[in-house]
Formats: structure tokens, sequence, C-alpha cells
């Protein structure tokens, strides 16, 4: 069984601070890993994804992620927050051929000037 | 950019009534998804489809619950008789289903939020 456990469900940042989320996940195959950002009314659009290859991954607006197998984490972090920002976050993973996709409770991110 | 689309964006129903959620994914692609999320809660999983039939299935996606792809554009969730716990937010995803499989991405709707009375 595969599950996403994601720490913090809410997260205040000042603009211009160093955006951090967690995201761990559980699997008994390698997982293939996403963040999705959630802007409000609107659906889930893909921040960035973790396949194979580079651990590091870089996404849309400046997000990045790395895959750690051994912490069996995929955080997420943008070095400089922007009002921007602000918005739910889900960290997501899946591990079968039809790709359904188990997510994490989310984190609500406010940025504070 | 292409995108998926949702209607209708909010639905007040009845609990027993039926209710049909409708959605259009993005043209060429080939799986489809439906999933929930109960106010405060994760984003569930209900369903995926792929050529016609379902491909998988969640456990909260029983007998109440069918989909369908009518005309080759559209993609329906249909609840026959609506419980209050139905009251969610529906997202429908899609994505091209020309590579691998999980590793693509998927593309989500707005969403519908149903509120059962």
């Amino acid at each position: 069984a595969q599950s996403v456990t994601q720490l913090g469900s809410h997260v205040s940042v000042s603009e211009g601070a160093l955006v951090l989320l967690r995201c761990n996940y559980s699997s008994s195959v390698p997982p293939y890993l996403f963040w999705y950002v959630q802007y409000p009314n609107q659906g889930l659009q893909l921040l960035l994804k973790y396949t194979t290859g580079a651990t590091l991954v870089k996404g849309i607006n400046g997000f990045e992620a790395e895959f750690k197998k051994s912490e069996t984490s995929f955080h997420l972090t943008k070095p400089s927050a922007h009002m921007s920002d602000a918005a739910e976050y889900f960290c997501a993973v899946t591990t079968d051929s039809w790709g359904k996709l188990q997510f994490g409770a989310g984190t609500q991110v406010v940025v504070t000037p | 950019e292409p995108e998926v689309t949702q209607t209708p964006s909010h639905q007040v129903t009845q609990m027993g009534q039926e209710v049909i959620l409708r959605c259009v994914p993005i043209s060429n692609h080939l799986y489809f998804y439906w999933y929930r999320q109960i106010l405060g809660q994760k984003v569930e999983f209900l369903v995926s489809f792929y050529n016609n039939e379902i491909s998988e299935k969640s456990e909260i996606f029983d007998d109440q619950f069918s989909v369908e792809r009518p005309d080759g554009s559209n993609f329906t969730l249909k609840i026959r008789s609506t419980k209050l716990e139905d009251s969610a937010m529906y997202f429908c995803a899609s994505r091209p289903g020309t590579s691998g499989g999980r590793d693509e991405t998927q593309y989500f709707g707005p969403g519908t939020r149903l509120l059962v009375l």
C-alpha cells in the first residue's frame, strides 16, 4: 500500500523568506512523486514531479523538490516566497500502471508582507 | 493552452436525488479520472477510465456511482441516489496516455462543488 504524509496543514511565511513544505511517503515499490498547487477557485496544477533520474527536480514558479529515498521524503522548497505563492499545496504518489494518485492532506501556505 | 473543464461549478441537490457531473477532458487524452475532496479532508481517488471501461476504482466508488463517456468528448460521473456524505468537491482529470503510464502528468479541472441537503 502507498500513502503520503504532509507535515503541517498550515504554513505562514514572510515575503522573501524560504518556503519549505514537507512530504513523506510510504511505498512498497519505487514511487513516482508529484507536487500540485491549488489556487482559490481553481483546479490542481502540477508544480513538479519525480519519476526517475535526477533526484533534484525543478518546477514552475521557482519551486524545486528533492527525492530522498533513504528518508522516504520529497520536500518542496522555494528560496524566496512571493505573495502569489499563497495557495494550497498537495504532495501525491503513484505506484500503479493506471496512474491513480494518492494525495497528502495538503498544506495551506499564507504569505505575509 | 488546452484545459479540462467541468460543469456545473456548483450544484445543490436534495438527498436521494440523482446528479450528473460533467467533464470535458483535454482533446486526444486517453485516460480519465474522478477524484473528490470532502471539506477539510484529502483529495481521494474515485475511479480511472480507459478505452471505454473502468480500469480501477476505489472502495468509495460503489454501486451508487457510475461513469460514462457518452460522445467521445464528455466524461460524466453519475451519483444515483445522493447521500449527505457525498457533499464534496469533485475533480475530473485526464492524461495523454502516449508514454509509459504513471509518470504522465494528470491535468485537473476546476472542480464541481456538490452540496447534498
